[in-house]
């Protein structure tokens, strides 16, 4: 199907590396952010969240870190698979409760 | 359970043709979001419901946008005498309430404008 992020940055890694994305957010009072995974066709899918009040956040195979003095954020995926292949987009909760503003995405490619 | 549905998947309009695109969120979600994705590009805000009311549409690009959500539970974005940068992915998205909740995204109307 047709590619969601046609001039994205992209990362190429090998099955079972550990990938690393990293995202700028624009706002320093921003105090929620969300990892979204985007496939081809589909919706943006929830992978992991953080608060601002932490630095760090483990899921499943997934870690998200959080720094808030140079307003970055990465998502680290342990063991990267085939399936992992898709845009990954960082988003921030600049309102409480309201809209998500999206950064622009990156493409990860997983090579076997 | 059954998550964000939309409809159609797929829509092409000619120019100048209105458009009409249904969300149907999770049940009992209460806040429901519409975005627009260009391609190549992230999803950007369009508008925002809690319940039947729409609480920001600081996103809708003209007034030729016009959302609605009269109960509370399926919305409808609708697009009078469409362009073709109007042509672009429609995300829906709803949670289970406001505040720092996962946003549950749809699979996207893709509306093509010729």
């Amino acid at each position: 199907g047709e590619s969601v992020g046609l001039h994205l940055p992209t990362l190429s890694v090998q099955e079972g590396d550990n990938s690393i994305i990293n995202c700028a957010y624009s706002n320093s009072a921003s105090d929620y952010f969300i990892w979204y995974k985007q496939e081809s066709g589909k919706g943006p899918q929830f992978i992991i969240d953080i608060r601002s009040n932490m630095d760090k956040r483990q899921g499943q195979r997934v870690t998200v870190l959080l720094n808030k003095t140079v307003k970055h954020l990465s998502l680290q995926i342990a063991a990267t698979q085939p399936g992992d292949s898709a845009v990954y987009f960082c988003a921030e909760n600049m309102e409480y409760g309201n809209k998500l503003v999206f950064g622009a995405g990156t493409i990860l490619r997983v090579k076997s | 359970g059954a998550g964000v549905s939309q409809s159609p998947r797929y829509k092409v309009a000619k120019r100048g043709q209105d458009v009409a695109l249904r969300c149907d969120p999770i049940s009992g979600h209460v806040s429901l979001f519409w975005y627009q994705q260009a391609l190549g590009q992230g999803p950007e805000f369009l508008t925002y419901f809690q319940n039947e009311a729409q609480l920001d549409k600081s996103g809708l690009p003209s007034d030729r946008f016009f959302a609605e959500r009269p109960e509370g539970s399926v919305s409808t974005l609708k697009i009078q005498r469409t362009q073709q940068e109007d042509s672009a992915v429609y995300l829906c998205a709803s949670s289970l309430n406001s505040g720092w909740n996962e946003q549950y995204f749809g699979p996207g109307t893709r509306l093509t404008v010729t």
